[in-house]
């Protein structure tokens, strides 16, 4: 039972437009949501998070928005660099919960 | 800065050995967490300790697998009787305190043949 999905398996952008990425989730019950990045050989690495008290968290070139009434978020990455090309992860987590729950990830190509 | 430290980065085993894949976290951090990802999937969640106790481990996926934290900082994730099928990227994360963003290591590959 997916509980994130990320529809979207890849999205190439062009170098300074804006990429946008997309999650849904169906557990209400999930109130911190975050968007990780990952290379090849490495491991995931943080990029933005958002509480569900918020709609938006902005971070330099990213921004998170929380539709909280449609589960759905997005990360927004304006002006894509070629640097930004990798796989991106949604993940979720409730309050009391122990574990973040992931999407199968969106890769990103920025073409220069 | 000491980031989440796994080693080794690469195992390849026989089908049926034994294998231990350790995990450093960032110092200080109470929360632990391993996951495993094959290719084409997200991270799927196997463990989590909050302190030196497994506080769910809901995600390991039989009786083969098991991990340890007797200190409360370097974990152990230990795999008996291993099968081709476990043969993923595991990952390990620390959290400061759990329910707050977590930090991946580089990961461990393994193999089985």
């Amino acid at each position: 039972d997916q509980q994130v999905k990320q529809n979207s398996p890849s999205l190439s952008v062009q170098e300074g437009r804006i990429s946008i990425l997309n999650c849904d989730y169906t557990n209400s019950m999930f109130d911190y949501f975050l968007w990780y990045k990952k290379y090849p050989a490495e491991g995931p690495t943080f990029l933005i998070s958002i509480s569900s008290i918020k709609d938006k968290n902005e971070d330099g070139r990213f921004t998170v928005f929380l539709n909280k009434s449609a589960k759905h978020l997005s990360l927004h990455i304006v002006p894509s660099q070629p640097g930004d090309s990798a796989v991106y992860f949604c993940a979720a987590i409730t309050d009391t919960g122990n574990q973040f729950y992931f999407g199968t990830g969106t890769s990103l190509t920025v073409i220069p | 800065g000491a980031g989440v430290s796994q080693t080794p980065s690469n195992k390849v085993t026989e089908k049926g050995k034994y294998v231990e894949l350790r995990c450093d976290p960032i110092s200080g951090h109470t929360a632990l967490y391993w996951y495993r990802q094959s290719l084409g999937q997200g991270p799927e969640f196997l463990i989590y300790f909050q302190g030196t106790g497994a506080a769910d481990d809901s995600g390991l996926p039989n009786d083969r697998f098991f991990a340890v934290r007797p200190e409360g900082s370097v974990s152990t994730l230990k795999i008996q009787r291993t099968e081709r099928g476990d043969s993923a990227v595991y990952l390990c994360a620390s959290s400061p305190d759990g329910n707050t963003e977590a930090f991946f290591g580089q990961g461990t590959r393994l193999t089985v043949v």
